[in-house]
């Protein structure tokens, strides 16, 4: 079965830091491209990171210079860095798979990342 | 990179079709053909209905399609049943080497 199962979530001050992690399984890891979305309370998806296949990364204004994102092809797992927190920041944090053909066709159950003091 | 427009709710009867409209700019939907959306329930993750433009993958009805007319995507669910009541989102790839989402449409099957 292919998955997607994050963790990392959880409460933390503004100004500090959070790992997030995303590990994969039922498919060859190393062939797909990965994404970042976030879903603050009660409002819409928001895209914030992609890691290509092949290294190339993108980020979105939000949170350029302060998140960083990485995947470890041994283990099968995708990360995110999360530096500077801000309470706009607060919102379930999804991993998503993008297909080989565009469009993000496998996403993880999501963890809540809430920042406040 | 300005979320993508949606109107934040539609409705419509069983056995009824609705349009969601999603709009963009020529720097996103009107460059790319890798316009997704996504039906998510309260509480669970995305799902994937449609990717590039009018794909639907293996296992989503044919209920459901999708288009484009220059920077504004459409997906339209014919046969509407209480099931489709969820929160539809479109994204699309962007000239920047990123992907936009949509804010969000809310259906309603009254």
């Amino acid at each position: 079965e292919v998955q997607l199962v994050e963790s990392g979530g959880g409460l933390v001050q503004p100004g500090r830091s959070l790992r997030l992690s995303c590990e994969a399984s039922g498919f060859t890891f190393n062939k797909y491209s990965f994404n970042w979305v976030r879903q603050a309370p009660g409002k819409g998806l928001e895209w914030i990171s992609y890691i290509a296949d092949m290294g190339m990364i993108t980020y979105a204004d939000s949170v350029k210079g302060r998140f960083t994102i990485s995947r470890d092809n041994v283990k099968n797992s995708l990360h995110l860095q999360m530096n500077s927190l801000r309470v706009e920041d607060t919102a379930v944090y999804y991993c998503a798979r993008e297909g080989y053909y565009s469009g993000f066709d496998c996403w993880g159950q999501g963890t809540l990342v809430s920042v406040s003091s | 990179q300005s979320a993508l427009t949606q109107p934040a709710s539609v409705s419509g009867s069983p056995g009824q079709s609705i349009t969601i409209s999603c709009t963009g700019t020529s720097s996103d939907v009107g460059d790319y053909n890798r316009v997704s959306w996504y039906q998510q329930y309260p509480g669970k993750a995305p799902k994937l209905m449609i990717f590039e433009v009018n794909n639907r993958p293996s296992g989503v009805s044919d209920r459901f399609s999708g288009s484009k007319s220059g920077n504004t995507a459409s997906l339209t669910m014919s046969g509407l049943q209480a099931e489709d009541e969820a929160d539809y989102y479109c994204s699309s790839y962007t000239n920047r080497h990123t992907w936009v989402f949509g804010g969000g449409t809310k259906l309603t099957v009254v």
